[in-house]
């Protein structure tokens, strides 16, 4: 397979309870990415990182914390979580920027976090 | 607001016809852009891409087609198959961006045997 998994692949928590998702790959690329997907929404980026500690927010980070302390693994954490957090979260990883018409992302099968 | 539009949430199209998949665009610096093909609880799967210097890239039964004066591309599935049923997104990619892809909200597609 293409080397990234998530978990874990189901989690019911309770508002205000802190919530950490894990991504990792094996394939050593730089770039790692946090999407959710919601309804009405399509796919919007959460945090990203472009190395090892060098991570910076997407269009929707607030709420959510990422870490990244080595190349293979990258964190999501919700610090105190809320239903509006409800949702379906993609880990997805690349190489280098753009250089050629192989260009893309490849996804994670997703977590599907429920906040009751 | 909404730099990548897939102003059609579904499409409906029968086994061995064209399918035509629309997205529009507001940012005028995106040069990369892409397609995603994504099954029911699975991740999106990378289809096709084309560069903002191209009008057109061809992979087999996927064809996309970029209109840069409109601000437009378009995917073909010629012909469509019924495993082609998901729902597809159309991202954008800024240079020097590090390469975050902006998503359209997808158009699912369902093609009937």
């Amino acid at each position: 397979d293409a080397g990234i998994t998530q978990s874990p692949r189901h989690k019911v928590t309770e508002t205000g309870t802190p919530v950490t998702l894990r991504c990792h790959q094996t394939e050593n690329h730089r770039y790692m990415y946090w999407y959710r997907q919601d309804p009405g929404h399509g796919l919007r980026l959460i945090h990203y990182s472009y190395g090892v500690k060098d991570t910076d927010k997407g269009e929707v980070s607030d709420g959510y914390s990422v870490s990244r302390s080595k190349t293979e693994d990258f964190l999501l954490t919700l610090e105190s979580a809320t239903s509006s957090q409800t949702s379906v979260y993609f880990c997805a990883i690349s190489g280098n920027p753009p250089t050629g018409a192989n260009y893309g992302y490849t996804f994670g099968s997703g977590t599907r976090l429920t906040v009751v | 607001d909404q730099q990548v539009k897939q102003n059609s949430p579904s499409l409906s199209v029968q086994e061995g016809r064209i399918s035509i998949l629309n997205c529009d665009y507001t940012n005028s610096m995106f040069d990369y852009f892409l397609w995603y093909k994504k099954y029911p609880a699975e991740g999106p799967t990378f289809l096709i891409s084309i560069s903002s210097i191209k009008d057109k890239n061809e992979d087999g039964r996927f064809t996309v087609f970029l209109n840069k004066s409109a601000k437009h591309l378009s995917l073909h599935i010629v012909p469509s198959q019924p495993g082609d049923s998901a729902v597809y997104f159309c991202a954008a990619s800024e240079e020097g961006s590090q390469g975050n892809l902006i998503f359209g909200k997808g158009t699912k597609l369902s093609v009937k045997p």
